[in-house]
């Protein structure tokens, strides 16, 4: 167990809806990062937020977006869903202290299905 | 794109034999990671090795870095079947890169 939760587990929208998806953090990490899994494929980085700022974008579109709490907690937010849009969200979240980023732990996933 | 790749994408051994899995990517590096994820779960992280390190142990595991080739190894000794999973490398710190990852299964 790595401490990081995330919530749902599972989710099933439609085309056009928006979703939120949440994660809390590992105890004592201030960094978050997303990332988005296809069926077979590796994850593929969406977005990191440090101190409730986002600190770097993968290539995704605005649809994407994000929030940091002061809690260190996140959300992700995806508008206009697309059928392309079904996969695997992770969250992960690790410890950046004086410019040194520490390994990343990653929570179990909300597997969004999109029809 | 994935900058990362796994070699073979998919490997079936009897359980006791050794696996050993291989990454290859394409620029320059600080550190490789190496991940397991279990029926498209979370990621657990297993190692971490530098650039200025060529061979690292945790356990069963041993991590191997060539960084003139380009190239990590990941090799599990007298696996068992709790060890069938899916194995990435990563590159990066803010952003991990991954590969697309091997797909291990161990035969009781």
């Amino acid at each position: 167990e790595t401490g990081v939760t995330q919530s749902p587990t599972h989710l099933i929208k439609t085309r056009g809806q928006q979703v939120t998806l949440r994660c809390s953090s590992q105890s004592g990490h201030n960094t978050v990062s997303w990332y988005q899994q296809a069926l077979g494929q590796g994850p593929q980085f969406i977005f990191q937020y440090y101190r409730e700022e986002e600190n770097g974008r993968g290539n995704f579109p605005p649809r994407f977006s994000g929030l940091q709490f002061p809690n260190y907690s996140s959300e992700l937010n995806v508008n206009a869903l697309e059928l392309d849009d079904s996969a695997l969200y992770l969250c992960a979240s690790s410890l950046e202290r004086g410019g040194y980023k520490e390994t990343q732990y990653f929570g179990p996933g909300t597997r969004l299905l999109v029809l | 794109s994935q900058q990362g790749e796994e070699d073979p994408q998919a490997l079936s051994i009897q359980e006791g034999e050794n696996a050993t899995m291989n990454c290859s990517y394409k620029t320059s590096i600080n550190n490789l990671q190496w991940y397991r994820q279990n029926s498209g779960r979370g990621l657990v992280h297993l190692i971490l090795i530098r650039s200025n390190e060529r061979e690292k142990h945790s356990g069963r595991l041993r991590v191997t870095l060539d960084t003139s080739k380009k190239s990590s190894s990941l090799l599990i000794t007298a696996s068992r079947a709790a060890d069938t999973a899916s194995y990435f490398c990563a590159r990066g710190a803010q952003k991990l890169v991954f590969g697309q990852g091997t797909r291990l299964t161990i035969n009781p």
